[in-house]
């Protein structure tokens, strides 16, 4: 199963937006809008932020959104806070119905 | 409140076998969506398999990678959910999630994670 695309490396300074994108093909991203993103700190379990390509579940900070065009979908993380700094990884559903993640985004805030 | 707890990671050689179990509280096992989500040291995410809940029909699925190697199943009358490994080769070593996948949000999200447990293939 190939891994959905991410950069290996994001970074934005306090306070400011930085945006996260996840290429994927036409059996998956750009297929189904089950895109979901996950944030993942060092040594624990990841934590859902957004399902759905762009609906934010109980609890997660309204400057995480997400969006999709094509093949690509994108969060976006406003307002840069330092606890934003994690690793973040895409997920997606598939025509073979397998989920398939990206290769994962490691975000510093400067 | 929500929690999965697995349990069942250990040392094992190429070759060998081993069953993982996720235990279930907070919210009706029965009915939803388990997968299994492991990652290499330093490595992305890979989801290794999911089986449906009761009301779907309960079947399992793995992708390739894993497929013929690896199973799952699920007890609901104790809330617990098994990973089955078999043939294990040294690239299966990680940390080992379950998750609730659809559960509580979106189709094929994961709103719910386990800590992981350990598995570390090696001769």
């Amino acid at each position: 199963q190939s891994a959905l695309t991410q950069p290996p490396s994001a970074s934005g300074s306090l306070g400011q937006s930085v945006t996260i994108s996840c290429t994927g093909t036409s059996s998956d991203v750009g297929k189904y809008n089950y895109v979901s993103w996950y944030q993942q700190h060092p040594g624990k379990a990841p934590k859902l932020m957004i399902y759905a390509v762009s609906m934010r579940p109980s609890g997660v900070p309204v400057r995480f959104s997400g969006s999709k065009s094509g093949n690509t979908a994108s969060l976006t993380v406003s307002g840069l806070q330092a606890e934003d700094e994690a690793d973040y990884y895409c997920s997606s559903y598939s025509a073979s119905r397998n989920l398939v993640f990206g290769g994962g985004t490691k975000l510093t805030v400067l | 409140e929500e929690q999965l707890v697995e349990s069942g990671g250990d040392l094992v050689k190429p070759g060998g076998s081993l069953r993982l179990s996720c235990v279930a509280s907070g919210f009706t096992f029965s009915n939803v969506w388990m997968s299994w989500v492991r990652q290499a040291p330093g490595k992305r995410l890979e989801w290794v398999g999911r089986i449906q809940g009761k009301s779907d029909g309960g079947a399992a699925e793995n992708p390739a990678p894993v497929k013929g190697r690896f199973s799952i199943s699920r007890d609901d009358s104790h809330n617990t959910l098994y990973l089955q490994m078999n043939n294990l080769k040294i690239d299966d070593t990680g940390v080992y999630y379950c998750a609730a996948e659809g559960y509580p949000y979106g189709f094929h999200s994961m709103g719910v994670w386990g800590q992981g447990t350990t598995v570390t293939v090696s001769s």
